[in-house]
């Protein structure tokens, strides 16, 4: 059982225009969401997180839009640039069950110069 | 330097064989936990550690140990009861209920 997916498997934007990564989940106990930016052979990189009492979260270039209804996060990167180039994972958790995170499959973004 | 130490960044062993991945950090965290990834995949959870001398199987535990005898330490055996052992393993810690960071992997490969 998937109880975080992403759909889509890549994701090939221009340099400077706005990279937007989709996530949706099914466990409606999730209350925590981070989403992780990976590079291969590396461990990945912790971008920017939300709770579920918030709608939007703010980091720089990267924002995360979180509808509890539609159980579905995105990721919005603006301007996107060639050192975004990486694979993108969402995960989830129960913030009373401790740190334990499900995360999805991940989308691999490609900007292109 | 604080951080997360995953040793070696390549492991090769033969089928058979026990093998011990190491994870250290400097961060004092409480929680520490064991992913594999396997291509096109994404994380799947082997093992996780809340506090010392404590840990809890995840999805994917079947054929492997850890211990944590240290707050700084969670190595991670693979077992020879492991089917698919060849993987990229990563470590992880985190305060509790905090965003959980990670080591730069290690890439285990049986034959």
């Amino acid at each position: 059982d998937q109880q975080v997916k992403q759909n889509s498997p890549s994701l090939s934007v221009q340099e400077g225009r706005i990279s937007i990564l989709n996530c949706d989940y099914t466990n409606s106990m999730f209350d925590y969401f981070l989403w992780y930016k990976k590079y291969p052979a590396e461990g990945p990189t912790f971008l920017i997180s939300i709770s579920s009492i918030k709608d939007k979260n703010e980091d720089g270039r990267f924002t995360v839009f979180l509808n509890k209804s539609a159980k579905h996060l995105s990721l919005h990167i603006v301007p996107s640039q060639p050192g975004d180039s990486a694979v993108y994972f969402c995960a989830a958790s129960v913030v009373t069950s401790g740190s334990r995170l499900t995360f999805g499959e991940g989308t691999q973004l490609t900007v292109n110069p | 330097d604080g951080g997360i130490t995953q040793s070696p960044k390549y492991l090769f062993r033969k089928e058979g064989q026990n093998v011990t991945l190491s994870c250290e950090q400097n961060l004092n965290h409480d929680a520490m936990y064991w992913y594999r990834q396997d291509p096109g995949q994404g994380l799947r959870l082997i093992y996780y550690s809340q506090i010392v001398n404590d840990f809890q199987k995840g999805d994917i535990a079947e054929g492997y140990s850890v211990s944590r005898e240290k707050k700084e330490s969670f190595p991670l055996t693979v077992t020879s009861a492991q089917k698919n052992p060849t993987a990229f393993y990563l470590c992880a810690s985190s305060v509790l209920q905090g965003p959980q960071y990670f080591g730069p992997g290690t890439r285990l490969t049986v034959t």
